[in-house]
């Protein structure tokens, strides 16, 4: 089965600085790659997403880059603030099928 | 739109005694419906897939009989937490995919129901 590893487990950045998250998965089948952010008590909530034909989705302020070749994909988040302090899940998969990374911490530093 | 309620939102249940978790596609139909589970600082585990009108597919070493799963309509499905105990603690979550063809990959999740078991 599918197998994400994420990187780093924290991260904090100062307010107005970037942010970004690393994943990388093992199974080649996989063909969709959401991120997800994860407030304390709260569910996941999906900030963007990327599907294998497609090497890099930008929405605003957060960005998403997928390497098939070498199975890893980024996240990264320009101009952090405050209310971007939160858990960011990776995720590998397929429409049948999910796998989540082990999270990240972010804390953005005012 | 994409919205996906769970109910209750937290539950405090004796040990040996089911509670039933409800997961709810308010905006959409949902053929398929996920379930997970999440301890605390950790990732999320996928616990059974869920689909509308036919039985769940669990994930191996969860247990099919005590994590009962009921997907009766596009709409709703259940989750039954039989004869709890202290070791089911924990959040649970469900995800619910868009039965649109433009958004078929996409789950959204629900809001999560924190299980505590005495």
């Amino acid at each position: 089965g599918e197998n994400v590893e994420q990187h780093p487990s924290t991260l904090s950045v100062q307010e107005g600085d970037s942010a970004v998250i690393k994943c990388t998965y093992s199974d080649s089948a996989s063909n969709y790659f959401p991120w997800y952010k994860q407030e304390l008590g709260k569910g996941p909530q999906l900030i963007i997403d990327i599907r294998s034909n497609v090497g890099e989705k930008k929405d605003q302020r957060i960005a998403v880059t997928l390497n098939k070749t070498a199975k890893h994909f980024s996240l990264h988040i320009t101009e952090t603030q405050p209310e971007d302090s939160a858990v960011y899940f990776c995720a590998g998969g397929s429409a049948r099928q999910l796998t989540f990374g082990s999270g990240t911490q972010l804390t953005v530093l005012p | 739109g994409a919205v996906v309620s769970q109910h209750p939102s937290w539950v405090i249940c004796k040990s040996g005694t089911s509670v039933k978790i409800e997961c709810r596609s308010l905006d959409f139909q949902a053929t398929t419906m996920f379930w997970y589970r999440q301890f605390p600082k950790q990732s999320l585990m996928l616990m059974a897939t869920s689909n509308e009108g036919s039985k769940a597919t669990y994930e191996q070493g969860v247990e099919k009989d005590k994590f009962l799963i009921n997907h009766a309509s596009l709409t709703l499905s259940t989750l039954t937490v039989t004869s709890a105990h202290p070791e089911d603690s924990s959040f649970y979550i469900c995800s619910a995919r868009d039965s649109g063809v433009s958004s078929y990959y996409e789950q959204y999740f629900g809001p999560g129901t924190r299980l505590t078991v005495t």
